[in-house]
């Protein structure tokens, strides 16, 4: 089955620096690559997601970058602010009767 | 929007009884549903895929008979913990898809659940 790893597990940054989070999967045959925000007792919310056919997407601070051929995507934030603090999830899968399989999650802490 | 609902949001039980969670879409139809399980400060695990009229496919590890999943129909899933016990003790959510052929999943609030 896939296997997604997430680095690093926590990440503090100054407010308006830039945060980064990268993650590995195995699964070449996985096709979807979104990414959630979890604050603490709630749900994940969808952030932003790619699919295997696009390289790049972003949505005003947000980016994601996928590499296909090393398997791994990464979130980019920029302009931090502090409501960006919580615990971001990765996640992988295929269309299908597939569940997503997660990454285990970095705590962003943006210091004011 | 599509919207996932779960009932009830938070639960306490004493060891040894059931409870049973449901997980509504309430403005589409979803063929294919999916129960997670979170522990403070870890991931979501997923615990089975639940598809409409047919019986749940579960994860290596988590016991069918203890935790017992029907999708009767195309807008309700329900997860029953049957004898629960502390270690039961988590987050349940679950996320719901419209067909085979979509990517985005829908997340349910979740449902807190609490064995004493």
């Amino acid at each position: 089955g896939e296997n997604v790893e997430q680095h690093p597990s926590t990440l503090s940054v100054q407010e308006g620096d830039s945060a980064v989070i990268k993650c590995t999967y195995s699964d070449s045959a996985s096709n979807y690559f979104p990414w959630y925000k979890q604050e603490l007792g709630k749900r994940p919310q969808l952030i932003i997601d790619i699919r295997s056919n696009v390289g790049e997407k972003k949505d005003q601070r947000i980016a994601v970058t996928l590499n296909k051929t090393a398997k791994h995507f990464s979130l980019h934030i920029t302009e931090t602010q502090p409501e960006d603090s919580a615990v971001y999830f990765c996640a992988a899968s295929r269309t299908g009767r597939r569940a997503l399989t997660f990454g285990s999650g970095t705590r962003l802490q943006v210091q004011p | 929007g599509a919207v996932v609902s779960q009932h009830p949001s938070w639960v306490i039980c004493k060891s040894g009884t059931s409870v049973k969670i449901e997980c509504r879409s309430l403005d589409f139809q979803a063929t294919t549903m999916f129960w997670y399980r979170q522990f403070p400060k870890q991931s979501l695990m997923l615990m089975a895929t639940s598809n409409e009229g047919s019986k749940a496919t579960y994860e290596q590890g988590v016991e069918k008979d203890k935790f017992l999943i029907n999708h009767a129909s195309l807008t309700l899933s329900t997860l029953t913990v049957t004898s629960a016990h502390p270690e039961d003790s988590s987050f349940y959510i679950c996320s719901a898809r419209a067909s085979e052929n979509t990517y985005e999943q829908y997340f349910g609030p979740g449902t807190r659940l609490t064995v004493t």
